[in-house]
């Protein structure tokens, strides 16, 4: 059964850091791109970052480019979302997700979610 | 950058059908997908490549896509298929792009 595990959300005050854990099972981890959503509750889904099976190549949302960092540890079936600089508008629930295949641009699975707060 | 709109919200009666659009500019030379998320979970792909049901998604769900919208259709809705749907393409210029969502009520 595929698994994807969200940890290291919680509460921040702006302008500093906080990064998220995801931990995969159940499939072979480093055959798949995996990606980072985040939702502010009430709202809409938005695409914030993904990286290739190897951590090689690594794309950002604007909104956050400069300021996120994504990678993985395919030794740990882990991915990361180290987040900078952080502000009001990055409070939300962060979803990491698997994509289908390289070459089809959509998720199959998604983790449960980690809330991050960020308020003073 | 590219956008897809969605209606906010489709209220249907049991056991209808409920159609969900998602417009987007020559929406149908793209692949769309769909999810459905319910209060407090994360988001179920429910279609994918426009018309195919990923294993243990019922039959009742099905998807099509042409021109500058894409459709979601829950045939003989359940009250458990209420939920937030979201559709999703992929552009070349804006990457991963959702639609705006729309909440099915099933009254």
């Amino acid at each position: 059964e595929v698994q994807l595990v969200e940890s290291g959300g919680g509460l921040v005050q702006p302008g500093t850091s906080l990064r998220l854990s995801c931990a995969a099972s159940g499939f072979a981890f480093n055959d798949y791109w995996m990606h980072w959503v985040r939702q502010v509750p009430g709202k809409g889904l938005v695409w914030v970052s993904g990286i290739s099976t190897d951590g090689t190549t690594t794309n950002y949302a604007d909104s956050v480019e400069g300021r996120f960092t994504i990678s993985r540890d395919n030794t740990k079936n882990t991915l990361y979302l180290q987040m900078n600089s952080l502000t009001v508008e990055d409070m939300a629930v962060y979803f990491c997700a698997r994509q289908y295949t390289s070459g089809w641009y959509y998720f199959d699975y998604w983790g449960q979610g980690g809330l991050v707060t960020v308020s003073s | 950058s590219y956008e897809l709109t969605q209606p906010p919200s489709v209220s249907v009666s049991p056991g209808q059908t409920a159609s969900i659009t998602c417009s987007g500019d020559r929406l149908g030379s793209k692949y769309v997908c769909w999810y459905q998320q319910k209060p407090g979970q994360s988001p179920v792909l429910v279609i994918h490549q426009d018309t195919k049901r990923p294993s243990g998604i019922p039959e009742r769900f099905s998807g099509s896509n042409s021109g500058n919208a894409a459709t979601l259709t829950i045939s003989g809705t359940r009250a458990i298929d209420e939920a937030d749907y979201y559709c999703q393409a992929w552009d070349s210029s804006s990457g991963y792009v959702f639609g705006t969502g729309t909440k099915v009520t099933v009254l």
